[in-house]
């Protein structure tokens, strides 16, 4: 079975510069997470579809960060403009929506200069 | 929401000792409780998982237990080895809700 897909691994970037990550989730998954882990700290949820809608997006800084999931698949999640405090690594996951067993893409590390 | 606080941050152990991590949730409403180990640079991996109508759950050296009344589960590993040494998060979730994570530990295994 194929893991979750995420592109580009590395991205270095300058502030006020937009970027976007791409990921695929395993096929069949529902639910895809987006998370930002910043070096030292636990993944925090940006933002949850199901499906092609949204489930939580509480903690998604809507004014320089978007995300969409179009016909329920692939998702892209960007930032504009990013800002220095944006450099993390930006983790998809997804699950069925039973069992919710998570599976978590590699990663996109993000470096704002 | 929920608030979920795992201890202790970091943890070092010699090979062959025993290692426990502790976390503690607020919302009772909470039934799924994950584990998951990151090593250095790679994606978080579950390493094993339990539900709120079981109380404890092994896997060869790993096991989980859960006090549902207290609020609190852990994670143990027996006989540790080096390459053990990872941080791990524990996390929870309700039905159809998100994922909460703790803090992480950094566990070390020293041989």
């Amino acid at each position: 079975e194929a893991g979750v897909a995420q592109s580009p691994r590395y991205k270095i970037i300058e502030k006020r510069q937009s970027v976007a990550f791409w990921c695929n989730p395993i096929s069949g998954h529902a639910t895809l997470y987006w998370y930002q882990q910043i070096l030292g700290q636990g993944p925090k949820l940006l933002i949850q579809f199901q499906n092609n809608g949204v489930v939580d997006d509480s903690q998604l800084p809507k004014d320089r960060f978007s995300a969409e999931r179009l016909k329920g698949v692939d998702s892209t999640l960007k930032i504009q403009p990013a800002k220095l405090e944006d450099s993390a690594v930006y983790l998809c996951a997804s699950s069925l929506l039973w069992p919710e067993t998570q599976y978590f893409g590699p990663g996109t590390r993000l470096l704002v200069l | 929401g929920e608030n979920v606080e795992q201890h202790p941050s970091t943890l070092s152990v010699q090979e062959g000792d025993s290692a426990v991590i502790k976390c503690t949730y607020s919302d009772s409403a909470s039934n799924y409780f994950p584990w998951y180990k990151q090593e250095l640079g790679k994606r978080p991996q579950l390493i094993i998982d339990i539900r709120s109508n079981v109380g404890e759950k092994k896997d060869q050296r790993i096991a989980v237990t859960l006090n549902k009344t207290a609020k609190h589960f852990s994670l143990h590993i027996t006989e540790t080895q080096p390459e053990d040494s990872a941080v791990y998060f524990c996390a929870t979730h309700k039905n159809f809700n998100k994922f909460y994570f703790g803090s992480g530990t950094k566990l070390n295994v020293k041989p």
